[in-house]
């Protein structure tokens, strides 16, 4: 079974431009997550995506966006980078059958990221 | 507002020593509480979690946590490292009916001495 799929890997971008990241989940996940990832802040959640529907968004300026698709593959978006966006995006899927079902939750499967560097 | 706190930023061992990490959490309701493991340019795997119920929980590659409310902590145990375990661990801590929104702690970067 492939596991999370994240692209691209690694992408350098100038301040004020914008980057789109990539996640493909495990085949049969309906939850993506994101999170971002720096020395200085630790592991940040982002947003949470349940059956195309954002379910959770973390405290993040509205720059920071996203999508899930009718096959559980999602998007996230940063738009107008700042250097501080520099960091490694982890996409996370969980095997979350239903949003009542708390024992599936936080049981979450990472890709090994996106690393972007803003200069 | 939950959070997480790894008191131990690095911790260095022998190969073949005891192992374990702390972690004090912050919540105010029965927390879901989880130990995720990152390996060098790596995503994170998860070892364990707590919902609750026994409070001394099975992880896979020999760890195992226990959950202390009257400490709010959820230290993290291995009886015998492999060098292979050198590595950094997060420990973390979810709402379950906030789904996979987690706050992490600081982690604690492992290093295991021949």
């Amino acid at each position: 079974k492939a596991g999370v799929t994240q692209t691209p890997r690694y992408l350098i971008k100038t301040r004020g431009q914008q980057v789109t990241l990539s996640c493909s989940p495990i085949s049969g996940h309906r939850s993506v997550s994101w999170y971002q990832q720096t020395p200085g802040q630790g592991l940040q959640f982002l947003f949470e995506y349940f059956s195309e529907t954002q379910r959770n968004k973390g405290n993040f300026p509205g720059r920071f966006s996203g999508r899930q698709f009718s096959n559980s593959r999602s998007e996230m978006n940063v738009s107008t980078l700042e250097l501080g966006d520099s960091a490694l995006y982890l996409c996370a899927s969980s095997l979350l059958r239903d949003l009542n079902r708390v024992l599936d939750t936080g049981e979450l499967f990472f890709g090994e990221g996106s690393r972007l560097t803003v200069l | 507002a939950q959070s997480v706190t790894q008191p131990d930023i690095h911790i260095t061992v022998s190969e073949g020593a005891s192992l374990e990490l702390r972690c004090n959490y912050s919540y105010g309701a029965t927390p879901y509480l989880f130990w995720y493991v990152q390996s060098p340019g790596q995503g994170l795997q998860l070892l364990l979690k707590y919902f609750s119920g026994d409070t001394l929980v099975q992880g896979i590659k020999g760890f195992e946590a226990e959950f202390k409310r009257s400490q709010s902590s959820f230290n993290l145990r291995k009886p015998s490292v492999h060098w292979s375990d050198a590595a950094e661990y997060f420990c973390a801590v979810g709402a379950g009916n906030a789904g996979n929104m987690l706050t992490f702690g600081g982690g604690t970067r492992l290093m295991v001495k021949p």
